[in-house]
């Protein structure tokens, strides 16, 4: 258990559905994190929030949309994905200090594993 | 970009046996961090390292910051079967807030009873 929960774990879509991902942090942390993992390649990081405010947008395309109400949830809703986007989505958080100070500890749920035929 | 190096790709060794991994970059980090993904499960934390020269150890696995802070390896000893899985490093330049984690593309650890 490492205080981050993503549901669904398994997420089978077609590439007109609109579906969303879900995160959930229990640690306290101010920001939050979606990275995106395909086999064989590096963790890919997608997009930033920090205080609620988005800060990082990673040239995702227009069809991932991040939304986070709060510090403590986050989703990624996805519409009209393509096969190539099939990977494992994480979500992760982390503490930054009032100044801004982020030592790179990233806290990551189990991630949903999801499938575009 | 920055970018990540991680030697070996992937490494099968009988249970009992020593384990060296590393990671190299050809631009400076001054945070080195290892995770360790289990299948099906997400990357978690085992070091994180500060400053150059560094050396630390959680339990049977040590990680150094390399000199340069250019490189770092993660050194895990007398290895079990719950040691599988997938190690990534990653590097920060500055513990800023504008400032990405970068991940390395892994090593695979296999452990033979």
């Amino acid at each position: 258990e490492t205080g981050v929960t993503q549901t669904p774990r398994h997420l089978v879509m077609g590439m007109t559905n609109k579906k969303s991902l879900k995160c959930e942090q229990h640690l306290g942390h101010n920001a939050m994190y979606w990275y995106k993992q395909s086999a064989k390649k590096p963790l890919e990081l997608m997009f930033v929030y920090n205080f609620k405010e988005q800060t990082e947008n990673n040239s995702v395309p227009s069809r991932f949309s991040p939304e986070c109400p709060n510090s403590s949830h986050l989703f990624l809703h996805l519409h009209t994905l393509q096969p190539e986007d099939s990977a494992l989505y994480l979500c992760a958080s982390s503490q930054w200090t009032s100044g801004g100070a982020n030592t790179g500890e990233l806290f990551f749920g189990e991630g949903s594993r999801l499938t575009v035929l | 970009g920055q970018q990540l190096n991680q030697s070996p790709q992937s490494m099968f060794i009988q249970e009992g046996e020593d384990v060296s991994m590393n990671c190299t970059s050809s631009s400076i980090f001054n945070t080195w961090l290892w995770y360790k993904q289990d299948p099906g499960e997400g990357p978690v934390l085992l070091i994180a390292l500060y400053k150059a020269g560094e050396l630390t150890s959680n339990g049977r696995l040590t990680a150094q910051f390399g000199i340069t802070r250019k490189d770092s390896f993660l050194n895990i000893s007398a290895s079990i079967p719950s040691d599988v899985g997938i190690y990534f490093c990653a590097g920060q330049l500055f513990r800023t807030s504008y400032d990405k984690v970068i991940f390395g593309p892994g090593t695979s650890l296999s452990v033979i009873p």
